[in-house]
Parts: C-alpha cells; sequence; structure tokens
C-alpha cells in the first residue's frame, strides 16, 4: 500500500485568492488523482495528474480554474485559482498502480469566506 | 442512468446482524472493482478488492457478477466500528480512472 499525505489539513481564504494543494506519496505510483468531495456526497474526479505531461480534466473542470502540476511519480500539486464560496469543499488527492487499489490521502477542507 | 449505483440506505442495524449491500456498474468493460469505506470526515480506505471467484477477508464477502454487472458486500456479524459510508468503486481498465457510487451509509446499533 502506499501512505499519502496533504498539506494544508484546512484553510480558510478569502475570495479572489489562490490556493495550492500539495500531496506526497511515500513511494512511486503510476497514478495520481484528485478530486472534491462535499459534505454528505461521494467523490468527484477533478482530474488524473500525468507525470510530465498536462492533467486530464473531467467534464466540468477546466485548467485555468485548477491548474495542476504532476513534477515526478511521488509528488503532484491542485491549485483552487480565484476562489469563490463555491469552491468550499475537501480536495482529496489519492495515488496508485494502472487498475489496482487507490489510496487517498486524508484531504484538505477548503473554506472561503 | 449513473455509472455506478449503490441501495440507497441508509441501513440501520442492530450489532450482530448480517447486512447486505448491492452495487451495478453501467459499463460492461469494466475491469477493477473495490469497496472503500469512508468514516465521517474521513479519507475513504480500500477495505476490499473484488475478485470474479468472490473473496472473504474475516467478517466481509465480495461478490462480482459480471453477467449482470453487479457487485454485493456481505457483513456479518456486525459491530459497531462497521458505522461508516460504503463506496463502491469500478475501474474501466489500464490507466483509467476510478468512478465511485455515491455510497451507502450503514450505522451499526448497540
Amino acid at each position: 500500500s502506499a501512505v499519502i499525505s496533504q498539506k494544508p489539513s484546512r484553510d480558510i481564504c478569502q475570495r479572489g485568492t489562490s490556493l495550492t494543494i500539495q500531496c506526497q506519496v511515500d513511494s512511486q505510483v503510476t497514478m495520481m488523482f484528485w478530486y472534491r468531495q462535499q459534505p454528505g456526497q461521494s467523490l468527484t474526479l477533478i482530474a488524473t495528474a500525468n507525470q510530465g505531461s498536462e492533467a486530464t480534466y473531467e467534464s466540468g473542470f477546466v485548467i485555468d480554474k485548477f491548474p495542476i502540476s504532476r513534477p515526478n511519480l511521488t509528488f503532484s500539486t491542485l491549485t483552487v485559482s480565484n476562489m469563490s464560496p463555491e469552491d468550499s469543499s475537501i480536495y482529496l488527492c489519492s495515488g496508485g498502480d494502472r487498475g489496482l487499489e487507490q489510496y487517498f490521502g486524508p484531504g484538505t477542507r477548503l473554506t472561503v469566506t | 442512468r449513473k455509472e455506478v449505483e449503490q441501495d440507497p440506505g441508509p441501513f440501520n442495524v442492530p450489532e450482530g446482524a448480517t447486512v447486505a449491500f448491492n452495487c451495478t456498474y453501467s459499463n460492461s468493460a469494466s475491469q477493477s472493482f473495490f469497496w472503500y469505506r469512508q468514516d465521517c470526515r474521513k479519507e475513504p480506505k480500500l477495505l476490499m478488492s473484488v475478485y470474479s471467484s468472490g473473496n472473504e477477508d474475516g467478517r466481509f464477502t465480495a461478490q462480482l457478477n459480471r453477467a449482470s454487472q453487479y457487485i454485493s458486500l456481505l457483513i456479518r456479524d456486525s459491530k459497531l466500528s462497521d458505522s461508516a459510508t460504503y463506496l463502491c468503486v469500478v475501474n474501466h481498465g489500464y490507466g483509467q480512472n476510478f468512478v465511485f457510487g455515491p455510497g451507502t451509509r450503514l450505522s451499526v446499533l448497540p
């Protein structure tokens, strides 16, 4: 299994600002993903973080709003840009190998005021 | 129709009860299947992978029926600590992303 850490664990931000969330895996993984989870709801995939190339975004999510980096096989960042209160959510990263189970970070709880 | 659907729940059961969750998926090309549990305000954690032949891990049994595109999770002798949301997860194949079901909430009551 992989152990995944995220930081920050939580933040309160003002609208119009940006926040970058970091995700670190303790071993190399082929796949890393970013999700959003609203209270009481299931996970929504934002994008697949591709090592060395642009992330693959799901419908409804765009690079300008959620730029993602993945410089190597153990690290990725997600930036939530020009935040509004609708961006308040829990953001989770996960990692794993192709077709196999994913492991999740503890999440970043974001509140936008 | 959603790609992955689950029993809507919630399930409220007494300690010691047996409870079963059902999950259906729409993409016949799906290749990997998992059950995760998520505790309140925590991240999802892998409970078990689901194999074609069915698999068992202690009190938990998972079964897959590819013909019916259906997955199940059976929990025997429920414990208070089993209270959580159970997520059915489907992967469409090599390099593809995972699709999460909406989850089924279980409360085991003393």
